[in-house]
């Protein structure tokens, strides 16, 4: 089953608000990553979080790991229409091989002008 | 560098026929994989390869082989086409910092 799981999985939002997504797994993790893919494209790397606690911030986007290295969360600030799309969450297992990572189900993210 | 590519784009296939999804990347990465995308599950990885000569199974293997005979190119064969193998395929690469590029995708339906 997934191990990796991602909340929540629609996310309406009104332009110019904040949102939040969170990715949580049931064992530790090596690292964490952030993709965003959006409607009918491809995904598109984010971000890479290795550190228990590492803050990383991408002008309105900010990326958080967990203390635990179990979880992980995005957040974005005074969202645009440019935000519409699905971001995953995908994590390597501390028992997995390099580069073998395991994919949350996503956030679809729709933003209302 | 055109990054990773994938052909076709689209594909419908009737039950049992099998067919080859190309993969190509010009980045020199050692780790590329195959994910299939469907609606609420996210990317599920059915094989994966840590160079050339070497792969392995992901998590949803059956119905699919591999071979990386090259550090370029990884293709995917789908043996006997089911309507179960309707989906969205990615294919992946990896540089050295482990960050993933996926290609454009290929979409197949089989009827």
């Amino acid at each position: 089953g997934q191990q990796v799981m991602q909340i929540p999985q629609y996310q309406h939002v009104q332009e110019g608000e904040d949102f939040t997504t969170y990715c949580n797994s049931s064992t530790t993790l090596s690292n964490i990553q952030w993709y965003k893919q959006r409607p009918g494209g491809h995904p598109v790397f984010l971000i890479q979080l290795v550190k228990s606690g590492e803050v990383k911030k991408q002008k309105r986007l900010t990326f958080q790991f967990g203390e635990a290295k179990k979880n992980s969360s995005l957040h974005i600030t005074a969202t645009q229409t440019t935000d519409v799309g699905t971001y995953f969450c995908a994590g390597r297992l501390t028992t997995d091989s390099w580069g073998k990572l395991q994919f949350g189900a996503g956030t679809q993210v729709v933003v209302t002008p | 560098n055109a990054g990773v590519t994938q052909t076709p784009k689209f594909q419908v296939l009737k039950t049992g026929q099998s067919m080859t999804l190309q993969c190509a990347q010009d980045m020199n990465h050692e780790y590329m994989s195959w994910y299939r995308q469907d609606p609420g599950m996210g990317l599920r990885l059915i094989h994966y390869s840590v160079g050339a000569g070497i792969t392995d199974q992901g998590e949803v293997p059956n119905g699919y082989n591999v071979s990386r005979s090259t550090t370029e190119d990884f293709p995917l064969r789908l043996l006997s086409a089911a309507p179960s193998q309707t989906s969205v395929y990615f294919c992946a690469s990896n540089n050295r910092v482990n960050e993933q590029y996926f290609g454009p995708g290929t979409r197949l339906t089989v009827t």
